[in-house]
């Protein structure tokens, strides 16, 4: 069975600090992806990254950056120098080879303060 | 349009009343879902279309939940004699050949 789990609930940090969201998954695939989604308070949800589980590359786009770590079953994301436009709530999924439906996370809300 | 919508963006019903919720999906995704997502928690997984075919419904949580798709297009969900724990926003996603999701902004609908 597919799991993921987002502990952290909330997340504060002012404007221009650093923050981690962090993603732990579970899955008996060896073939899987992993993903994560923006939702803004406008409810649509903001596709950001999709990474296959033979890549474990970290990636970085602008200030975000991913760290996926096998050994960890974890898929953690890092956002740098915090803005307050990046208040949102942050979703990481799970999706199993061969299975087109996504298990989400519970989510982490960030508010960035000014 | 360019992206996925839905209508409508806000739904308040009377408990029991029936509902549909409609998704236009982007021009040429051959596939569809529905999810629905509760207050405080991710999306779940409701159906799955591939052009008009319901491949997958595991996800409804009763049978007063319908999904449809007649020309593998724009879909509709219709939930009957509605409970106030169907409550929720309830999201459409179109995916394009590489798997990508695209969501719509989802109704919320309100069960009084």
């Amino acid at each position: 069975a597919q799991k993921v789990t987002q502990a952290q609930t909330e997340i504060s940090v002012v404007e221009k600090e650093d923050v981690t969201l962090d993603c732990v998954y579970e899955t008996r695939d060896t073939t899987y992806y992993l993903f994560w989604y923006k939702q803004p308070p406008s409810g649509e949800l903001v596709f950001l990254i999709r990474r296959n589980s033979f890549d474990e590359q970290n990636e970085i786009s602008g200030r975000y950056s991913w760290n996926f770590q096998k050994s960890t079953s974890s898929f953690n994301f890092t956002i740098t120098a915090s803005q307050v436009v990046d208040s949102a709530v942050y979703f990481c999924a799970l999706s199993e080879s061969g299975n087109y439906d996504m298990r989400f996370g519970a989510g982490t809300r960030l508010t960035v303060k000014p | 349009g360019a992206g996925v919508s839905q209508s409508p963006r806000y739904k308040v019903a009377k408990r029991g009343q029936d509902v549909a919720l409609r998704c236009d999906p982007i021009s040429g995704h051959v596939s569809l879902f529905w999810y629905q997502q509760a207050l405080g928690q991710g999306p779940e997984f409701l159906t799955y279309f591939q052009n008009e075919a319901q491949l997958d419904k595991s996800g409804l949580p009763s049978d007063r939940f319908f999904a449809e798709r007649p020309e593998g297009s724009v879909s509709t969900l219709k939930i009957q004699r509605t409970q106030q724990e169907d409550s929720a926003v309830y999201l459409c996603a179109s995916q394009r050949e590489d798997n990508e999701q695209f969501f719509g902004p989802g109704t919320r609908l309100t069960v009084l």
